[in-house]
């Protein structure tokens, strides 16, 4: 069974960093590109992030290049989201999700997990 | 334009057809993906490709797609699809990922 479990959400001050984690099981991890999307408390989904299947090439949406960084270790089958100068609009739960065909398509996502920038 | 636009809110009478909408220029170039989102949960992929299901989903959802506009049609709609529908798509750049805003399924 694929499961994407998230963490590292927490409550942080403007200007402060997070770590987000996806650990990914129940399939070859090393083989999927993966995303990362975000959803402010009562809005719609935002793309964040994308990085291919070995970690060399990644995307970043404008609103946040430059102040995150998304990252893989295929041996520990984990997902990253390094998260610097946070701001109060960078609320929202974040999910991991995986991709079909390196395309557009987000078939697995984890249960994702809350980010709140407050001071 | 890297936006997809969608209809705030759509509503539908239990068992009938309902389509909701998706327009954006990148949809002229690449298919768009439809996702079901019910409150407190994470979003689940309906459909993808040209119309194409995940293993689980109901074949009352199709998608299909001309010109700018995709399209998601639930035939036979039933009150367990009320909830948030998303379409999806790469930016025109081909190298980002672009949501459409969501549109609200009530199911009457």
């Amino acid at each position: 069974e694929v499961q994407l479990v998230e963490s590292g959400g927490d409550l942080v001050q403007p200007g402060g960093s997070l770590r987000l984690s996806c650990a990914a099981s129940g399939f070859t991890f090393s083989t999927y590109w993966m995303h990362w999307v975000r959803q402010a408390p009562g809005k719609g989904l935002v793309w964040v992030s994308r990085i291919n299947s070995d970690g060399s090439s990644t995307n970043y949406a404008d609103s946040v290049k430059g102040r995150f960084t998304i990252s893989r270790d295929n041996a520990k089958n984990t997902l990253y989201l390094q998260m610097n100068s946070l701001r109060a609009e960078d609320t929202a739960v974040y999910y991991c999700a995986r991709v079909v065909d390196s395309g557009s398509s987000l078939d697995y996502w984890g249960q994702g997990t809350l980010v709140t920038v407050s001071s | 334009s890297s936006e997809l636009t969608q209809d705030p809110a759509v509503s539908v009478a239990l068992g009938q057809t309902v389509r909701i909408t998706c327009q954006g220029d990148s949809l002229r170039s690449y298919y768009a993906s439809w996702y079901q989102q019910k409150p407190g949960q994470a979003p689940v992929l309906v459909i993808y490709g040209k119309n194409n299901r995940p293993s689980g989903i109901a074949d009352r959802f199709s998608g299909s797609s001309s010109g700018n506009t995709a399209s998601l049609t639930i035939t036979g709609a039933q009150a367990e699809d009320e909830a948030d529908y998303y379409c999806n798509s790469r930016d025109s750049s081909g190298n980002h990922l672009v949501f459409g805003g969501g549109t609200k399924l009530t199911v009457l």
